[in-house]
C-alpha cells in the first residue's frame, strides 16, 4: 500500500540551532514529495519539494535530503527561529497523482 | 503560489444539519483537491474536483455525504451533510497549477465544529 509516516511527533530545538525533521515512504510511493509548514489556525503552507531524481534541493534556510535507498526524506531548517514552530508535514505524490501526508511533526522552538 | 479563500472561517453546527464550504481561487486552475483534517491528526483526502466532470471520492467518502460542485475554475463547495459529531474538522481545499506540475497549495481552512 501507500503510506508516508514521520519518526517523531514532537521536535524541540533551541534558537539559532539547526532543526531535521524526518519521513519514511513505503515502497509504493511516488517520485515526488512536498514539504508543508502548518501553523495553528492555518492551511498547510508550501515549504519545498523533491523529485527522486534528486538527493538534494535546498531552498531559504531549508533544505531537503531524499534517500531513495533507504526511501527515507530529511527537511532541515538551519539557525532555527521562533517563527519556525508549527507542525512540519511531508506528503508523497501516491498513485493518481494525489499526495499521501504523513502525521506530523510539532517543531518547538526555545528561546 | 495560488491565494486561496475559505468560507466560513469556522462554524459551530447542529447534529443533523448541513454545511456549504466555499472554495475561491484568484487564478484558473485545473485541479482542486478537499482534504479533511480531524483534530491534531494529519489530512486526508476527501476528493477531487475538476471542472466540468463529476467529483471522484477517496474510499471512505460518498458523494451523498460530501457533495460537491465545481461550477468553473476557481471555485468550488463542499456540503458535509447530515452532520454529527464526528464530522468536527478542519475542511481544506487545495489547488493544484498545472504550470508548476504537481505543487499543491491550500486554503486556510474552514473549522466545523458539530454539537
Amino acid at each position: 500500500g501507500e503510506s508516508v509516516g514521520l519518526h517523531l511527533p514532537t521536535l524541540s530545538v533551541q534558537e539559532g540551532d539547526n532543526s531535521i525533521i524526518n519521513c519514511a515512504y513505503s515502497n509504493s510511493a511516488s517520485d515526488y514529495f512536498i514539504w508543508y509548514k502548518q501553523e495553528s489556525g492555518k492551511g498547510p503552507q508550501f515549504i519545498i519539494d523533491i523529485r527522486s531524481n534528486m538527493d538534494k534541493r535546498q531552498g531559504q534556510r531549508v533544505t531537503v535530503l531524499l534517500n531513495k535507498t533507504v526511501k527515507h526524506l530529511s527537511l532541515q531548517i538551519a539557525a532555527t527561529q521562533p517563527g519556525d514552530s508549527a507542525v512540519y508535514f511531508c506528503a508523497g505524490m501516491g498513485q493518481g497523482g494525489k499526495l499521501i501526508f504523513g502525521q506530523g511533526t510539532e517543531l518547538s522552538v526555545k528561546p | 503560489s495560488a491565494v486561496i479563500s475559505q468560507k466560513p472561517s469556522r462554524d459551530i453546527c447542529q447534529r443533523g444539519t448541513s454545511l456549504t464550504i466555499q472554495c475561491q481561487v484568484d487564478s484558473q486552475v485545473t485541479m482542486m483537491f478537499w482534504y479533511r483534517q480531524q483534530p491534531g491528526q494529519s489530512l486526508t483526502l476527501i476528493a477531487t474536483a475538476n471542472q466540468g466532470s463529476e467529483a471522484t471520492y477517496e474510499s471512505g467518502f460518498v458523494i451523498d455525504k460530501f457533495p460537491i460542485s465545481r461550477p468553473n475554475l476557481t471555485f468550488s463547495t463542499l456540503t458535509v451533510s447530515n452532520m454529527s459529531p464526528e464530522d468536527s474538522s478542519i475542511y481544506l481545499c487545495s489547488v493544484e497549477r498545472t504550470r508548476l506540475a504537481n505543487e499543491q497549495f491550500f486554503g486556510p481552512g474552514t473549522r466545523l465544529t458539530v454539537l
